[in-house]
């Protein structure tokens, strides 16, 4: 199975500021990798696909980046709305993987 | 509007079966392939199994895969994950989920998931 390492496991961050969290494939997974948020108590919404492709009604301060073994989110301005567990996940291979999740929080 | 619900989760006991459900609407569900979700109550989140969108094939996690079934009937729209043997370990809420490709780069998501059936695994 592919492993997917995601980091940090958690972080908090101001108004405004710029967030990036980590995630690493335990091999070449070719940009397939997605992104999800999820809020309390809610199921997970799909924010990126293809690594950096944006799912429609997502905010454009959210991006992706990232290729090979190596991927990234970032959100460039945080917003309260934004707080919630971040997974990644691998759709290139069966079976298909996630992330442990980052738990981002407002400071 | 794309709109999954689950339903069938509940207290069960170990070694026992169970049927959950999940009714689609607001697309065309027999055009789509389909994907069982878990997540655990520590937050980890497992993929079960998927489903062709003509229930010709399908395929499970291998440490899942002799004990859960995935089917489905598209004249309802529903999809259905039939647990059998269930072990404390199972305890999770279970989404159902809507699969999309790629065909160019062949990788797949899932794009929208039901608010999910929680399942506790209990004697």
């Amino acid at each position: 199975d592919i492993q997917m390492t995601q980091s940090p496991a958690s972080l908090s961050a101001s108004l405004g500021e710029t967030v990036t969290i980590q995630c690493r494939a335990s091999e070449d997974i070719y940009s397939g990798l997605a992104w999800y948020q999820q809020k309390p108590g809610k199921s997970p919404q799909l924010l990126i696909y293809g690594a950096s492709s944006l799912q429609d009604g997502v905010p454009s301060r959210f991006s992706g980046s990232g290729s090979g073994t190596q991927y990234s989110l970032k959100i460039s301005s945080m917003q309260t709305e934004d707080e919630g567990v971040y997974f990644c996940q691998q759709g290139l291979k069966y079976p298909y993987t996630f992330g442990a999740g980052t738990k981002l929080e407002l400071k | 509007e794309v709109q999954l619900v689950e339903s069938g989760g509940g207290l069960v006991q170990p070694g026992a079966s169970l049927k959950l459900s999940c009714v689609a609407s607001g697309f065309t569900f027999s055009d789509y392939w389909m994907s069982w979700v878990r997540q655990t109550p520590g937050k980890t989140m497992e993929w079960i199994g998927d489903i062709k969108y003509d229930g010709s094939y399908t395929n499970y996690a291998p440490s899942l895969k002799n004990r859960f079934t995935i089917s489905r009937d598209n004249a309802k729209s529903t999809l259905y994950l039939q647990m059998s043997n269930v072990r404390s370990e199972d305890t999770a809420t279970y989404y159902c989920t809507r699969d999309k490709v790629n065909y160019g780069s062949h990788y797949w998501y899932f794009d929208f998931w039901g608010p999910g059936t929680m399942v506790t695994v209990s004697s």
